[in-house]
């Protein structure tokens, strides 16, 4: 299986901050094949980024995707109070599909 | 709008037999380019990828479950379903059903997917 590893585990920030989120997977090229997802308290993921760095329709644009190879970043322009939560990256470039172990984003 | 919503039971008793149906409205389970998923999430963890059926019916799951999953759909209900056997106490955690869509990219000739439909999620416990 590919194991995908993010970091931070967690991170405290405050309304109107940058914040980078980083994933790395175990396979040296996962082709652009990452997706990122922000999950709330009791709440299903929600799809942000598909293909590395397409925004989902209807994710507001202060979210953004790069990356390549192995080594991808989730970037969030300007914190809303809305994006406290706990983000996800995940790899569709082979079964099974694997997540990363999740950043808890958290007010400062 | 696409909807999907989880049903079944929320406790089962170990070595037994865990089964959920995940309602589609919306939308026809049978058509486009979709693959119909179940994922899970044990409380305070990552989440798991359980399995997949196409709109053509084939399947595909995660050998971690070393056998014990099958995924089949009724296409005159709309539903897809898990059944998940010989349950025991790591197999508590919150099942979702989620349809992973498929976005052709001309450039690469490949397609990028995405989870981008989820339903709210049901809670199962397996306990005696």
């Amino acid at each position: 299986d590919i194991q995908m590893t993010q970091s931070p585990s967690s991170l405290s920030a405050s309304v109107g901050d940058r914040v980078t989120v980083t994933c790395r997977a175990s396979e040296e090229d996962i082709r652009n094949s990452l997706t990122w997802y922000r999950q709330k308290p009791g709440k299903a993921p929600e799809l942000l980024i598909y293909g590395a760095f397409r925004l989902q329709s209807g994710v507001p644009s202060r979210f953004s995707g790069s990356g390549s190879g192995a080594d991808y970043t989730l970037t969030i322009s300007s914190l809303q109070p809305e994006d406290f939560a706990t983000y996800y990256c995940q790899q569709y470039y082979r079964t099974p599909y694997t997540f990363g172990q999740g950043t808890k984003l958290e007010i400062k | 709008q696409v909807q999907l919503q989880e049903s079944g039971p929320g406790l089962v008793k170990p070595s037994q037999t865990l089964s959920l149906t995940c309602t589609v409205s919306g939308a026809s389970i049978t058509s486009g380019n979709f693959f119909w998923t179940w994922i899970r999430q044990p409380a305070g963890k990552r989440p798991e990828w359980i399995g997949r059926i196409y709109t053509s019916g084939s399947t595909k799951y995660n050998p971690s479950l070393n056998g014990r999953v099958a995924i089949s759909a009724d296409s005159s209900m709309n539903q897809f379903s898990l059944t998940l056997t010989s349950v025991t106490a790591a197999d508590t955690a919150v099942y979702y059903c989620a349809r992973l869509d498929g976005h052709y990219d001309a450039l690469t000739g490949d397609y990028d997917y995405g989870f981008d439909i989820w339903g709210q999620g049901t809670m199962v416990t397996v306990s005696s």
